[in-house]
């Protein structure tokens, strides 16, 4: 049974950094590509970013490019996003996703994590 | 940069076809996939590539992509369906996410 699990979310301050994993089962995770998708509250999906199954290529949205960076440790299983000069509006719960296939250029989402929440505030 | 457009809301009768609409320019020259999310849950994966469904979906979802339009559509509507889908693409090195559809089954 795939199983992804994230962790490390919580209440930051503004410009302050965290640093999310997402520990994966159930699968071979060095065969695919895997992603970080925000939802704010009450609000709709988000990309965040995803990286391709032995991390050559990466992609950011341009709302985090220059602030978040994600990284896989395929020994471990683990997919991981540091959230750096965090800001308000980067509250959200943010969910891991893996992919349907190695390249993250798709970005289709076959099995999603159950999310942890991230609340920057003052 | 590319957007999608999805109507807010969307009412079925019990037992009736829903369709679910995601507007593009030339969508149709894109893959689509679609999302349904229940409320406090994550997101499942119902169609990916258009009109292809994973396993352990029922047949009752269908997709269809042509021209600037994209189709979700749903079949024998149950009280179980009523959930918030999206849409969703790849466009220039980016995913793309509809705003989301609320479908109501009545």
């Amino acid at each position: 049974e795939v199983q992804l699990v994230e962790s490390g979310g919580g209440l930051v301050q503004p410009g302050r950094s965290l640093r999310l994993s997402c520990a994966a089962s159930g699968f071979t995770f060095d065969d695919y590509a895997m992603h970080w998708v925000r939802q704010a509250p009450g609000k709709g999906l988000e990309w965040v970013s995803g990286i391709s199954w032995n991390s050559g290529s990466i992609g950011y949205a341009d709302s985090v490019k220059g602030r978040f960076t994600i990284s896989r440790d395929n020994a471990k299983n683990s997919l991981y996003l540091q959230m750096n000069s965090l800001r308000a509006e980067d509250t959200a719960l943010y969910y891991c996703a893996k992919d349907l296939y190695s390249g993250y250029d798709s970005g289709v989402g076959d099995y999603w994590g159950q999310g942890t929440l991230v609340t920057v505030s003052s | 940069s590319y957007e999608l457009t999805q109507p807010l809301s969307v009412s079925v009768a019990l037992g009736q076809t829903a369709r679910i609409t995601c507007g593009g320019n030339n969508i149709g020259s894109k893959n689509v996939h679609w999302y349904q999310q229940k409320p406090g849950q994550a997101p499942v994966l119902v169609i990916y590539r258009d009109s292809n469904r994973p396993s352990g979906i029922p047949e009752r979802f269908s997709g269809s992509n042509s021209g600037n339009t994209a189709t979700l559509t749903i079949s024998r509507a149950q009280a179980g369906d009523e959930a918030d889908y999206y849409c969703q693409v790849w466009d220039s090195s980016s995913v793309v996410f509809g705003g989301g559809t609320k479908l109501t089954v009545l």
